[in-house]
């Protein structure tokens, strides 16, 4: 069974600070994602990172991809508080023959604070 | 703006009830699905349709009764459910074939049972 861990799972965050959040799975797969959820509300893609060594960057944001050590991580630069959300990886289920069987993590949830 | 529409947004329902949730895109997806999302936890996955064919099914009680009518229609037909079914249902996108995987999400329906 694919299991999906993010540590930490609650942030808070100076404005102006620099964290990382990390998001490891437990099988081998090349497919990762990176979503945000303000409060009720729904999902909002952010990265899509499909090969290992991948690095995407959007903003303040850069996401990374180590399929060799089964890591992805979620780079936050200067946070403001526009980030304050839930931030969930995603992985796809190996071996599914549909894509969309993702599997999260249990979610971040960042405040960034004055 | 989500490119992936449903209605309602919030459905409160009694246990004898029966109602539907709708879901409708218009990119041309040939992947349709329903997660679900309790407070505070990452979304599960429900259904999968793909090309208007029910292709996963997360053994998912029979009081969910889903339904793709075309390819640009998802319900979600719900009948006798629990209080504990109160969540927010989400429906999800993507393109078939060689697309990277990823999932649109609607902006949800917020789902209450009495």
């Amino acid at each position: 069974e694919l299991k999906v861990e993010q540590n930490p799972l609650f942030l808070s965050m100076q404005e102006g600070k620099n964290y990382t959040i990390y998001c490891n799975y437990s099988t081998t797969s090349d497919r990762l994602y990176w979503y945000r959820q303000d409060p009720g509300k729904s999902l909002e893609s952010l990265f899509v990172l499909l090969s290992n060594g991948a690095v995407k960057q959007e903003g303040r944001l850069m996401a990374s991809l180590d399929t060799k050590a089964r890591l992805s991580t979620l780079h936050i630069t200067a946070a403001v508080h526009d980030l304050s959300a839930t931030y969930f990886c995603a992985v796809d289920i190996p071996g599914g023959t549909s894509y969309g069987k993702l599997t999260f993590g249990q979610g971040t949830i960042l405040t960034v604070h004055p | 703006d989500t490119e992936v529409t449903q209605t309602p947004k919030h459905l409160v329902m009694g246990m004898t009830n029966k109602k539907s949730l709708k879901c409708e895109q218009h990119m041309g997806h040939r992947a349709m699905y329903w997660y679900k999302q309790k407070a505070k936890k990452p979304p599960e996955l429900m259904f999968v349709y793909s090309y208007e064919k029910l292709s996963i099914n997360e053994s998912v009680p029979s009081r969910f009764s889903p339904e793709c009518p075309n390819s640009s229609l998802l319900n979600l037909h719900l009948h006798a459910l629990q209080p504990e079914d109160s969540a927010l249902y989400l429906c999800a996108s993507s393109p078939r074939g060689r697309g990277t995987g990823e999932l649109f999400f609607g902006e949800g329906s917020r789902l209450t049972v009495l």
